[in-house]
């Protein structure tokens, strides 16, 4: 089947710094991608997404970028706050007629004052 | 705020026993989906309902896992005889409308536990 990667499961990040996460997709015929954020205990929170004949969408502190040419999403997000820390999951979708996304396993990031 | 519910929050059979988890989608969506979440990995599609049509079951992993939403709404995912691997949570989200692309609001799972 098709795979959605995390380049790093764990991230750790200093309270007012930056935090970027990175994904690599395989599905070329995924037509927008989606970033989720899910806390402890939590069903998986919509955070941005980006389709896919854009680079760039900004929203409140985060900044997605889309690098379809290596198949690569990042998922900026700025001065981070104790309340990000979440494991974070991007999930193409768009390949079928439904909407289903598919998830990778996720990237915790942990937030240290 | 009318979310995405689902019920139980934490079921715990013993392997072999059925299971039955219910999901009460936001008012009006079309579109409604069941995921399963193990342990440290992210959802894995199970299964999509557009109104009370099951138009993807491709994701459920054997015939043990039946779903159904007969009027369009609530949906429950029954899992038979349960088996230790089928230990995870169970997410359900629905969305506005069916297609390819509408945002998916996900409830806060379910915990299955098989002993």
């Amino acid at each position: 089947g098709e795979s959605v990667g995390l380049h790093l499961p764990t991230l750790s990040v200093q309270e007012g710094d930056n935090s970027i996460i990175n994904c690599a997709y395989s599905n070329s015929a995924s037509d927008y991608f989606i970033w989720y954020k899910q806390e402890s205990g939590k069903g998986p929170q919509f955070i941005i997404d980006i389709r896919s004949n854009m680079d760039k969408r900004q929203g409140q502190r985060v900044t997605v970028l889309l690098n379809k040419t290596v198949k690569h999403l990042s998922l900026q997000i700025a001065a981070t706050q104790p309340g990000d820390s979440a494991v974070y999951f991007c999930a193409p979708g768009g390949a079928d007629s439904w909407g289903k996304l598919q998830f990778g396993a996720g990237t915790q990031v942990v937030v240290t004052p | 705020g009318a979310g995405v519910s689902q019920s139980p929050r934490y079921k715990v059979a013993k392997r072999g026993q059925d299971v039955a988890l219910r999901c009460d989608p936001i008012s009006g969506h079309v579109s409604l989906f069941w995921y399963q979440q193990a342990l440290g990995q992210g959802p894995e599609f199970l299964t999509y309902f557009q109104n009370e049509a099951q138009l993807d079951k491709s994701g459920l992993p054997s015939d043990r896992f039946f779903a159904e939403r007969p009027e369009g709404s609530v949906s429950t995912l029954k899992i038979q005889r349960t088996q230790q691997e089928d230990s995870a949570v169970y997410l359900c989200a629905s969305s506005r409308q069916g297609g390819s692309y509408n945002e998916q609001f996900f409830g806060p799972g379910t915990r299955l536990t098989v002993l």
